[in-house]
């Protein structure tokens, strides 16, 4: 089974330039997410979508960043402009998704490798 | 919003020292993962704790829940140089469903 795919890899930009993420979960996953992880943290959630709806997008600073994804497959992560605190590796996860309930077991989410993104 | 906070930040052992990292919540979790991250590579799902005072293993790790499902610990034995990377615990973020929120991570390092 093929593991979540993101692309580009790495990426170094200037301040004030844009720049686009893409992500390509694992076939039959309904739920995507986007995370944000600074070095020495833990991952951020900053968008998450059921399908090619926006479950959550609480933590995503939409004045700069955007996501979509459009046919509920594969997504894009936009940041424009981009700014120097926004270097960090940019995951995606995906998971099944399903139906929440109480007692329910917290559906395992699998990751892609990253894009480490350096911003000068 | 709900933190998890884990304790310690780093740690530093020989190899086949034992290895402890403990997560804490300041609100009762329905359930607890564990993630593993090695170095320049990304998370990957340890397990999933649910149940109040739950222990679960694999192979030489050590799983967790509080009887308050307020805190979890992941227990080492004999530490090996593959055992290397930052441990996450993570827990519900919210009413969004699969939303989690990480704690900060241990980063482990095993010295040979």
């Amino acid at each position: 089974e093929a593991g979540v795919a993101q692309s580009p890899r790495y990426k170094i930009i200037e301040k004030r330039q844009s720049v686009a993420f893409w992500c390509n979960p694992i076939s039959g996953h309904a739920t995507l997410y986007w995370y944000q992880q600074i070095l020495g943290q833990g991952p951020k959630l900053l968008i998450q979508f059921q399908n090619n709806g926006v479950v959550d997008d609480s933590q995503l600073p939409k004045d700069r960043f955007s996501a979509e994804r459009l046919k509920g497959v594969d997504s894009t992560l936009k940041i424009q402009p981009a700014k120097l605190e926004d270097s960090a590796v940019y995951l995606c996860a995906s998971s099944l998704g399903g139906v929440w309930g109480a007692g329910r077991l917290q559906e395992t989410q699998y990751f892609g490798p990253g894009t480490r993104l350096l911003v000068l | 919003g709900q933190q998890v906070m884990q304790i310690p930040q780093y740690q530093h052992v020989q190899e086949g020292e034992d290895f402890t990292t403990y997560c804490n919540s300041s609100t009762t979790l329905s359930n607890i993962q564990w993630y593993k991250q090695r170095p320049g590579g990304h998370p990957v799902f340890l397990i999933q704790l649910v149940k109040s005072g739950e222990v679960k293993k694999q192979k030489r790790l050590t799983f967790q829940f509080g009887e308050a499902k307020k805190n979890s610990s992941l227990h080492i034995t004999a530490t090996q140089t593959t055992d290397v990377g930052t441990y996450f615990c993570a827990g519900p973020g919210g009413t969004s469903y699969g939303k989690l929120t990480f704690g900060q991570g241990t980063i482990l390092t095993v010295h040979p």
